[in-house]
């Protein structure tokens, strides 16, 4: 059973930094296609970040040059620093496992962490 | 703004049947990448119930479906049960953009 646990989410002052965690069980994160997403208060899902198993990453416009995502191979963990955050980061991150396919699409997700930027 | 657009409201009596609308451009949906529909409920994870724009993973209903044509998408839900009421999302892949984009979520409330 496939199985994403997400941490590292809190309270964090604008302009401060924050690494958050996925812990994978049931699959190899090297091995997959992984992404983050995150849901702001009130608003729709967002895609973040993209990760090919291959470790070509990619980044949505709004958090380009301030979040970066990686990978421990030896404790399968998947990784989203996030530097020089600001109130409109604040949002539920998800982690997610995105298909192999033509069109990826996100078939396993996590519960999510709850990131909050304020003063 | 959301690159794919869905309604933001839809409802339904139970065993009624709703659609919603996943509108998209020439630089995602109308250039060929397929649409992925999900179910939101709050504080759960999102759930896949559509892939590669009708196809159904096992465990989903057959009163879910998805279609697509030209630059836009739809998901079908018929015979309305009230645990159906969640968020829905539709998701592609931007080639503009170079990044995945979902909708802006439709809230379906059965009534």
């Amino acid at each position: 059973e496939v199985q994403l646990v997400e941490s590292g989410g809190g309270l964090i002052q604008p302009g401060g930094s924050l690494r958050l965690s996925c812990a994978a069980s049931g699959l190899t994160v090297n091995s997959n296609h992984m992404s983050w997403v995150r849901q702001a208060p009130g608003k729709g899902l967002e895609w973040v970040s993209f990760i090919y198993s291959g470790g070509s990453t990619y980044y949505a416009g709004s958090v380009k040059g301030r979040f970066t995502i990686s990978r421990d191979t030896s404790k399968n963990t998947l990784y989203l620093q996030m530097n020089s955050l600001r109130a409109e980061d604040t949002a539920v991150y998800y982690c997610a496992r995105a298909t192999q396919t033509f069109t990826n699409y996100f078939d396993y997700w996590g519960q999510g962490t709850l990131v909050t930027v304020s003063s | 703004q959301s690159v794919l657009t869905q309604p933001p409201s839809v409802s339904g009596a139970p065993g009624q049947r709703v659609t919603i609308s996943c509108a998209g451009s020439s630089s995602n949906i109308g250039t060929g990448y397929d649409v992925h529909w999900y179910q939101h409920l709050p504080g759960t994870a999102p759930k896949v119930l559509i892939y590669g724009n009708n196809n159904r993973p096992s465990g989903v209903p057959d009163r879910f479906s998805g279609s697509k044509s030209g630059t836009s998408a739809s998901l079908a839900i018929t015979g309305l049960q009230a645990e159906d009421e969640a968020d829905y999302y539709c998701q592609s892949y931007d080639s503009s953009l170079s990044g995945w984009v979902f909708g802006g979520g439709t809230k379906l409330t059965v009534l």
